[in-house]
């Protein structure tokens, strides 16, 4: 089946202690995406990749780290979490550069609240 | 940046009657329109999209238009029904897959039966 795994899918954790959601696709998409969505705010970009080691800034990439070793996978780093960096976030992946179709496949969403 | 405004953040609609919901872009340089339907507790789904050569799209009740010159674009949908309330998301984006996205804030359909 294809589809978007993000992990974890809820998290609770403290100021200043480093995560990682993780975030892998089986459908051989070369661009990836992390959003964060906050009530009023809609959907906002974090970073996005077109290609195995190939990374940049969205809208709100302060706080944020990603990488992107594999293709399949598209890590989000909070080196230094903080309460403001509560909310749902989201990976998405889509076929990249080229294709006919822009269509972003989403993950399910990851919850995250910084005490 | 880009800017994507969107409007109404709420709307209620008899089932049957028709709903329009309408975002506008700040950068001409945007070039792909998509809209996603989130409903509650889910992950936002492509319904319709758009690309800047082309000013109307339809898929049976769900219709775009788009209006480069005004940097408008909306979402129509018709006779519609319970099952159509959600959130829904406006995007603009440049390059032919979308390089930044940028999403409106939403509007929170609901369908009254």
């Amino acid at each position: 089946e294809a589809q978007v795994t993000q992990n974890p899918r809820y998290l609770i954790t403290v100021t200043g202690k480093k995560l990682t959601v993780t975030c892998s696709q089986n459908m051989n998409h070369e661009y990836m995406s992390w959003y964060r969505q906050d009530p009023g705010l809609g959907l906002r970009q974090i970073y996005y990749s077109m290609n195995v080691e190939v990374t940049d800034k969205g809208d709100v990439p302060e706080g944020y780290k990603v990488s992107r070793k594999e293709k399949r996978n598209f890590p989000l780093i909070l080196e230094s979490p903080s309460p403001n960096q509560t909310s749902l976030y989201f990976c998405a992946s889509s076929l990249g550069t080229g294709s006919v179709s822009g269509e972003l496949f989403f993950g399910e969403g990851s919850r995250l609240t910084v005490l | 940046g880009e800017n994507v405004e969107q409007h109404p953040s709420t709307l209620s609609v008899q089932e049957g009657d028709s709903a329009v919901i309408k975002c506008t872009y700040s950068d001409s340089a945007s070039n792909y329109f998509p809209w996603y339907k989130q409903e509650l507790g889910k992950r936002p789904q492509l319904i319709i999209d758009i690309r800047s050569n082309v000013g109307e799209k339809k898929d049976q009740r769900i219709a775009v238009t788009l209006n480069k010159t005004a940097k408008h674009f909306s979402l129509h949908i018709t006779e519609t029904q319970p099952e159509d309330s959600a959130v829904y998301f406006c995007a603009a984006s440049t390059g032919l897959t979308g390089n930044q996205f940028y999403f409106g804030t939403g509007t929170s359909l609901t369908v009254i039966p």
